[in-house]
C-alpha cells in the first residue's frame, strides 16, 4: 500500500464509548499530524510529532489522545467525546517538521459522528 | 482570526475556460504556500506550492501567482476540466516564528467545471 492509510473511514460512537483512530504512512516521512475539519471551517491542526516526539499540541482537549509508537504509525485515542467532536480527522505526514518548505501530504480521513 | 482567507466559497466556470481561485494572507511571515484539491470521500491533495522568492510557478495546467505586497496568491488552470471540479484549499507556512512549518489553510473554494 503507498502514500497515507487511515482506518475506520468511518466511525459512529455514543459519548462514553472508547475508540482509536489509526493512520499509517507508508512514504517515509519522520513527520505526522493530526488535523479537524468541521463544516465550513478551514482545517484545524490537533498534533504534530517529528521523529516520534510532540512537537505541538493545538490547545486540544485532553479527550483526545495521541500516540505515535514510530515514525510509520499515528494514533488517535478517543474518550468521553462531545457531539460537537463530530467532524473530519485528518491525518498527514511531511519529510520532517523542520519549517521549510514542507509539503504535507494526506490520509482519506475518518468521518467521525459522535451520538 | 484567520490568517489564510479564501472569499469566494464557490466558483463555477465552463469547460475550457480559465479557473482563477483567490487567497489571501495576513501574516508577513508566511514564506511558501500550497494548494491542495480534494475531492467529496478523499483526503486533500498536493497540487502546486511557491516559495516566497518567486512570483509565478507552474506545472502543467496549473499556474500559481503570488504578490507578496498585496498578501495575495491565486491559482489558475487553464484550460479548466469537468475533472478539476473539486474543493481547492490554499496553505500557508512560515520558515521563523511560532509553530514554524506548519500548514495554515483557508476555508476552501468549491470549483465546479461545467462541460
Amino acid at each position: 500500500e503507498t502514500g497515507v492509510t487511515q482506518t475506520p473511514r468511518h466511525l459512529v460512537m455514543g459519548m462514553t464509548n472508547k475508540k482509536s483512530l489509526k493512520c499509517e504512512q507508508h512514504l517515509g516521512h519522520n513527520a505526522m499530524y493530526w488535523y479537524k475539519q468541521s463544516a465550513k471551517k478551514p482545517l484545524e491542526l490537533m498534533f504534530v510529532y517529528n521523529f516520534k516526539e510532540q512537537t505541538e499540541n493545538n490547545s486540544v482537549p485532553s479527550r483526545f489522545s495521541p500516540e505515535c509508537p514510530n515514525s510509520s504509525h499515528l494514533f488517535l485515542h478517543l474518550h468521553t467525546l462531545q457531539p460537537e467532536d463530530s467532524a473530519l480527522y485528518l491525518c498527514a505526514s511531511s519529510q520532517e517538521n523542520r519549517g521549510w518548505e514542507e509539503t504535507q501530504y494526506f490520509g482519506p480521513g475518518t468521518r467521525l459522528l459522535v451520538l | 482570526d484567520q490568517q489564510v482567507k479564501q472569499n469566494s466559497p464557490s466558483l463555477s466556470v465552463q469547460e475550457g475556460r480559465i479557473s482563477i481561485l483567490n487567497c489571501d494572507y495576513t501574516n508577513s511571515m508566511f514564506d511558501y504556500f500550497l494548494w491542495y484539491k480534494k475531492y467529496p470521500a478523499e483526503g486533500p491533495t498536493f497540487l502546486i506550492s511557491i516559495s516566497s522568492i518567486k512570483d509565478k510557478n507552474e506545472d502543467g495546467r496549473f499556474t500559481v501567482f503570488l504578490n507578496k505586497s498585496a498578501k495575495h496568491l491565486s491559482l489558475h488552470i487553464v484550460p479548466s476540466q469537468p475533472g478539476d471540479s473539486a474543493v481547492y484549499f490554499c496553505a500557508a507556512s512560515a520558515r521563523y516564528g511560532g509553530s514554524q512549518g506548519n500548514l495554515i489553510f483557508g476555508k476552501g473554494t468549491k470549483l465546479s467545471v461545467k462541460p
